[in-house]
Order: structure tokens, then sequence, then C-alpha cells
């Protein structure tokens, strides 16, 4: 099964508008953390935000922030006011375990967004 | 502070050949992660490790090879290229505690023909 899902192989949207790109998980482990990467067309992976699983308060950096739904299992990535710099690949990591086993890094397959001018 | 370095950035190789890759950091950190992204495909973990001296294998680990002598240093082999392993490989770093990112280093473009 897949750990990390992102339904949307790409998505548009229109310069200013604010754009959301969806992510479920899958783990039973309690203790997590979630992770959102640009990856623009130059190639380099880019972190934008971190969410912790038993954080209470949904994460938030600049213009990102962090739709954290613990029982849904989704940590859905809101981009305000979309510049055409965020153009890019956009994937969504899972960091799972506790204690020993906390080195479990999984991606899922990217969603490409277009900002439109 | 160089963080995650790569080398090298681009190369192409005849089937059959081999070569090495390197990762070096710089952050003393733990644990280290080979993954090899392709187009529709995300990233997949091809080998990683936990400490010095330590390898396992991840998702796709056939026709690789990996070795870590140094806590710094994370090597990835391909002993007889294929055209199937033509990628963009990554490496990354991890520190032991759970909240923070993974490092990555520039990535690796790999032909092979």
């Amino acid at each position: 099964a897949q750990k990390i899902t992102q339904t949307q192989p790409g998505m548009f949207v229109q310069e200013k508008e604010a754009v959301t790109l969806d992510c479920t998980y899958d783990t039973s482990d309690p203790s997590y953390g979630l992770f959102w990467y640009k990856q623009p067309s130059s190639g380099e992976m880019i972190f934008l935000i971190y969410q912790g699983s038993y954080d209470q308060q949904n994460a938030t950096e600049g213009r990102y922030s962090l739709n954290f739904q613990k029982a849904r299992k989704s940590a859905n990535l809101v981009i305000s006011a979309s510049q055409l710099g965020d153009s890019a690949m956009y994937f969504c990591a899972m960091r799972e375990g506790s204690g020993g086993s906390n080195y479990k890094l999984t991606f899922g397959k990217g969603t490409l967004l277009t900002v439109n001018p | 502070n160089a963080g995650v370095t790569q080398t090298p950035k681009f190369r192409v190789l005849k089937t059959g050949q081999s070569m090495t890759l390197l990762c070096a950091q710089d952050m003393n950190h733990e644990y280290m992660y080979w993954y090899r992204q392709d187009p529709g495909m995300g990233l997949r973990l091809i080998h990683y490790s936990v400490g010095e001296g330590t390898t396992a294998k991840g998702e796709v680990p056939d026709g690789y090879n990996v070795s870590r002598l140094k806590k710094q240093n994370f090597l990835l082999g391909l002993e007889s290229a294929a055209p199937s392993q033509t990628s963009v490989y990554f490496c990354a770093t991890l520190r032991q505690l759970i909240n923070t990112e993974a490092f990555f280093g520039q990535g690796t473009r790999l032909t092979v023909v």
C-alpha cells in the first residue's frame, strides 16, 4: 500500500490566488512527521514546511501552511497568493517511527503546480 | 558549510560499465539515503544507512550496491549499468531527531546508453 498518496499529478492556479495540494498518508505509528518539499525545474529539493503528529496547531511558514487533519490522515499544503516562481513539482513526505527506528522517509509521487499569469 | 555534496553531477555510461556515485556530508547526520527520481514515480528509495558501517535495502535495490565506511560518506555503486538505471539520483541525510527535515544533494543525472 502507498504510504504517501498525492492524487493530483498536475494543478493550475492563477497568479495571486490560493491553491491546495493534497496529500494523504498511511501509518500505524503514533509518532511521525510530515514534510513538503518543492522541486523547481532546476532540480534541487527545497524544504518548505514540517508538521509533527503531536503538534496541536497547523504549521505555517510565510505563504505556506499545512492543513493537518489527523483523523483523516491528510496533510494538505496550502499556498496563499501564488507567484510565478511557485511553479514547480511539490512532494509530500513522511518520516515514521520513534526511538531508534525513526529513519524511514517516504515520498509521494508529486504534484506539478503551474502558476498562470 | 557545504551540506550535502554529490559527485558527479552528470554522467553518461555505456551499458555494462560500472561507476560509483559519492555522497559527502559535513553535518554529522546519522542517516543517509540514496533515492532515484523518474518521471511520474516520485522519489524511490534504493538503499539507506543508519550509521557508519551499516547499510540496508530500500524499495528498489536491485542492480545497486552501497557502502558507508565513514560516517560522512555514502557511496552508491552500479556494477553493470543498464538503460533502466537512467535516472536522476539524489542523496539525502537526516538527523536522528524526528522533527528535522532531510537535506538533499543537488542530484546526479545519469544516462545509460
